[in-house]
């Protein structure tokens, strides 16, 4: 199985909503990935885990609270988002360390109303 | 400046045509991966180098540590090659990718 799946596909949510991103991986990587990603740009880093510890968070706001409860699964919590946050949110998983190829799920187009 | 710069960033060509896409870098790398972007879609890794050449059916991607530049060309290029294509280094800090801003290329029947 090498695929990462993603729910929901699509998501729309008010700024006053809590709602979830669900990302799902079963080819034994223990390296998960956050991105955001705007319309006709490069995705950006949000967050990465490694053994299921956060070990890298790029500044990104608290109202974006990710979780990994085992080595499979990757949420992230979303609360009180702007509308500037809407964007397709991709999860990416690899094995951990450097020059390993990252495989990337279907994304979660959201929009915050 | 960004660390890395693609060129060029829009490319339309006849179904059949040779394609290039190039990438430059400025910083010290480890890797570096081609990934290509279907509209609306998710992403799919195409190619990771740290030298030489690799080929897959259509696609060849080349890297020069040296001259710190990378190139992805698409041979007897098909419609269905339409999409948005990104190179990313990987600068050995820690599962940490690099991106450029991505070359969109349509393919014209």
């Amino acid at each position: 199985d090498t695929e990462v799946t993603q729910t929901p596909k699509h998501l729309v949510m008010g700024m006053t909503n809590k709602k979830s991103l669900k990302c799902e991986q079963h080819m034994g990587h223990r390296a998960m990935y956050w991105y955001k990603q705007k319309a006709k740009k490069p995705p950006e880093l949000m967050f990465v885990y490694s053994y299921e510890k956060l070990s890298i968070n790029e500044s990104v706001p608290s109202r974006f609270s990710p979780e990994c409860p085992n080595s499979s699964l990757l949420n992230l919590h979303l609360h009180a988002l702007q509308p500037e946050d809407s964007a397709l949110y991709l999860c990416a998983s690899s094995q951990v360390g450097d020059n390993n190829e990252q495989f990337f799920g279907p994304g979660t187009r959201l929009t915050v109303l | 400046k960004n660390e890395v710069e693609q060129s060029p960033q829009n490319l339309t060509a006849q179904e059949g045509e040779f394609i290039t896409i190039n990438c430059s870098y400025s910083v010290g790398i480890s890797a570096l991966h081609w990934l290509q972007q279907h509209p609306g879609g998710g992403i799919v890794s195409l190619f990771m180098l740290s030298s030489g050449k690799k080929k897959h059916g259509r696609l060849i991607a080349t890297i020069n540590i040296q001259e710190k530049h990378s190139s992805l060309h698409i041979t007897a290029s098909h419609p269905r090659d339409s999409a948005v294509y990104i190179c990313a280094v990987d600068k050995a800090a820690g599962n940490k990718l690099t991106f450029g801003g991505g070359t969109r290329v349509l393919v014209k029947p």
